[in-house]
C-alpha cells in the first residue's frame, strides 16, 4: 500500500500569511492526488483533485502542484476559515490512502 | 446536485453489529462508485471499502476484509455498510462518499461507538 506522509503535522501561521503543506508518496502516484479540507465536527470536503484542478467552489487562494512523489497544496493568503485539516489522499493504486493531515493554527 | 444522507448514531456492544446506510438524495449514484471512509476520535481518514451500485462489487481494504459487508440498493439509492465483530477500536464516525478515485461530495458521517 502506498504510504503518504504529510509534513508539517502543524503549521502556526497568522491571518494574510502564505501556508505550503507539503505531502510525499512512498511510491508514484502520478498526478492523481487529491486534498481535501476539514473543518470541526464536519465531513472532509474536496479542494483540490487530480493534483493542481480545484473542485468546485474552491477559493482561487487554494492551489495544488506536484506530480510522482511530492506535491504541495499552497494558500496564498490565510483567511480565518483555513484555519482547520487538511488531508492528501491518493487514487493511484488500491487501496486507496490518506495522509494523516496537517493542522493549519493560528499563530 | 446529490447529496448523501446517512443514518443517524449507534451505540453497539463489543462482538455485536452494526449497519449504516447512506441514501442519495437529490439524484443518484448513477454509475460511480460509493465508499466508506471512517475517522477514529482525533484521528486521520481511513478508507475501509467501496461498491459500485449498479454492478454490486465490492473492493476492500485488507484490514477490514472479512468483517465489513457494502451492499447497495439501487432501486433505493441507497448503500448500506455492515461492520461485525465489533471492538471499542472500531469507536469511529463513519462517512461513505461518492467515489470517482477521489472523494466528493461526503454524506455527514455517522457515529458508532462501541462501549460495554
Amino acid at each position: 500500500e502506498i504510504v503518504l506522509t504529510q509534513s508539517p503535522a502543524t503549521l502556526s501561521l497568522s491571518p494574510g500569511e502564505r501556508a505550503t503543506l507539503s505531502c510525499r508518496a512512498s511510491q508514484s502516484v502520478r498526478s492523481y492526488l487529491a486534498w481535501y479540507q476539514q473543518k470541526p465536527g464536519q465531513a472532509p470536503r474536496l479542494l483540490i483533485y487530480d493534483a493542481s484542478n480545484r473542485a468546485t467552489g474552491t477559493p482561487a487562494r487554494f492551489s495544488g502542484s506536484g506530480s510522482g512523489t511530492d506535491f504541495t497544496l499552497t494558500i496564498s493568503s490565510l483567511e480565518p476559515e483555513d484555519f482547520v485539516v487538511y488531508y492528501c489522499q491518493q487514487r493511484s493504486n488500491w487501496p486507496w490512502t490518506f495522509g494523516q493531515g496537517t493542522k493549519v493554527e493560528i499563530k | 446536485q446529490v447529496q448523501l444522507v446517512q443514518s443517524g448514531a449507534e451505540v453497539k456492544k463489543p462482538g455485536s453489529s452494526v449497519k449504516v446506510s447512506c441514501k442519495a438524495s437529490g439524484g443518484t449514484f448513477s454509475n460511480n462508485a460509493v465508499s466508506w471512509v471512517r475517522q477514529a476520535p482525533g484521528q486521520g481518514l481511513e478508507w475501509m471499502g467501496g461498491i459500485i451500485p449498479i454492478f454490486g462489487t465490492a473492493n476492500f481494504a485488507q484490514k477490514f476484509q472479512g468483517r465489513v459487508r457494502i451492499t447497495a440498493d439501487e432501486s433505493t439509492s441507497t448503500v448500506y455498510m455492515e461492520l461485525s465483530s465489533l471492538r471499542s477500536e472500531d469507536t469511529a464516525v463513519y462517512y461513505c462518499a461518492r467515489d470517482v478515485h477521489f472523494f466528493d461530495p461526503w454524506g455527514q458521517g455517522t457515529l458508532v461507538t462501541v462501549s460495554s
